[in-house]
């Protein structure tokens, strides 16, 4: 799997957009990119991914680049509670047996949201 | 709730003890995963089942290490001669079909003394 790169920490005012980059520059046409965060204490939460085309769900919005090589997980109005570590993973997307299904976690961003 | 669930949520035990942990997956999830976590890093890959066959099993994973999923559903992690350098939070994760989103349960989090 492709390796990601993320800054250690970001700050963001509550109410106000919290954009969490992530370069991926040796990803494969073949790998997607997922973003998971991790609330203090508690399991790894799964908040989405893509392969090229910018996704939106009701948790978070992901651009990824033309290139594909550098994505931004975007909450629209971050809130107290969204204090936590992002992970960004590049990852063969489609379940084809192999070594393609772990997840290969780096130490993410951790975001802290102020009031 | 249907996610994945783990117990016990924490265990503390003496060096030299056994442990066991255990995983239920989301119902009809065929395949299961247990990580590891340290503090101030990201969870590790330790092994991986698809219903009951383990198919894979990380360099992580000494032979102190056991887990099973007998029949298919429940998993459980057994660490045998616990050591200090054990301690960490036992993550679970379960997924099926195409997309292989894994969700992960709550974790147990080991403590030896």
């Amino acid at each position: 799997d492709a390796k990601t790169t993320q800054p250690p920490s970001m700050d963001c005012a509550e109410g106000r957009a919290a954009n969490l980059p992530c370069n991926h520059s040796t990803i494969s046409g073949n790998e997607y990119v997922y973003w998971y965060r991790q609330i203090h204490s508690q399991g790894p939460q799964y908040i989405i991914h893509g392969l090229k085309n910018n996704e939106t769900n009701e948790m978070a919005s992901l651009i990824i680049t033309e290139d594909r090589k550098s994505s931004t997980l975007i909450l629209p109005h971050a809130t107290l509670r969204d204090t936590a570590v992002y992970y960004c993973i590049v990852r063969v997307g489609m379940y084809s047996g192999g070594s393609n299904y772990k997840l290969t976690f780096g130490k993410g961003t951790l975001l802290t949201v102020n009031p | 709730d249907t996610g994945v669930s783990q117990n016990p949520r924490h265990k503390i035990t003496k060096r030299g003890q056994n442990v066991t942990f255990r995983c239920d997956p989301i119902s009809e999830h065929n395949r299961l995963y247990w990580y590891r976590q340290t503090l101030g890093q990201g969870p590790e890959f330790l092994t991986y089942f698809q219903n009951e066959a383990q198919l894979e099993k990380s360099r992580l994973l000494s032979d102190r290490f056991s887990a099973e999923r007998p029949k298919g559903s429940f998993s459980t992690l057994e660490i045998q001669r616990t050591e200090q350098g054990d301690s960490a939070m036992y993550l679970c994760a379960s997924s099926t079909g195409q997309q292989e989103t894994q969700y992960f349960g709550p974790g147990t989090r080991l403590l030896v003394l």
